[in-house]
């Protein structure tokens, strides 16, 4: 089945900082998303994003789906930003979503 | 209902007990999936129904493991003789169409087996 990896694992930010998280997947997707689970567990949808590039306020995200991977941008980070974000992939069919081990992200003020 | 329903949120089980737990999809929601999280892990697939049908259970653990969906809405999670290792959240999910699309998580049941 498909294999997904997220990088840097652990992430520490100071408030007001941008950064990149990475996604890489093993096969063509025909549906990739990003979560954000925040302190509660609770697995917030941010991105449904199979190709292209999209936005919504301070967090974008980008698939190039021909080169197996895809970004999610944080701008402007800010406390309530902390917590697990994780990409999951799924390939074709009626295959499961595969979730990749996540990146924490601890944003300090 | 406006978003994906489980219940209970908190469970706490000895070990050997039988538990059940619920999930109610968002109305109209073709596809619905069960993931177990372990502490510190991502979620991982248990199994996967479409409408009344369950057409992968490739991810259950054990034959402990049991899920249903007999009107193709509500579905439960049935877990026989729990043991430690079966402590986890387990979070479940729908999604509008059979084949793709997007996925849409409830808040989880945190079971804990002592």
């Amino acid at each position: 089945g498909i294999q997904v990896e997220q990088s840097p694992p652990d992430l520490i930010l100071q408030e007001g900082a941008n950064s990149t998280l990475r996604c890489n997947f093993s096969d063509s997707v025909n549906n990739l998303q990003w979560f954000h689970q925040n302190p509660w567990g609770q697995l917030i949808n941010l991105f449904y994003i199979p190709s292209g590039t999209k936005q919504n306020g301070r967090l974008s995200a980008t698939t190039v789906a021909t080169e197996r991977y895809s970004l999610l941008y944080i701008s402007s980070s800010q406390t309530t930003d902390s917590g697990v974000y994780f990409c999951a992939a799924h390939s074709t069919g009626n295959t499961p979503l595969v979730f990749g081990k996540g990146t924490r992200l601890s944003v300090i003020a | 209902g406006a978003g994906v329903s489980q219940s209970p949120r908190y469970k706490v089980a000895k070990r050997g007990q039988d538990v059940a737990l619920r999930c109610d999809p968002i109305s109209g929601h073709v596809s619905l999936f069960w993931y177990q999280q372990a502490l510190g892990q991502g979620p991982e697939f248990l199994t996967y129904f479409q409408n009344e049908a369950q057409l992968d259970k490739s991810g259950l653990p054990s034959d402990r493991f049991f899920a249903e969906r007999p009107e193709g809405s509500v579905s439960t999670l049935k877990i026989q003789r729990t043991q430690q290792e079966d402590s986890a959240v387990y979070l479940c999910a729908s999604r509008l169409t059979g084949v793709t699309g997007e996925l849409f998580f409830g808040e989880g049941s945190r079971l804990t087996v002592l």
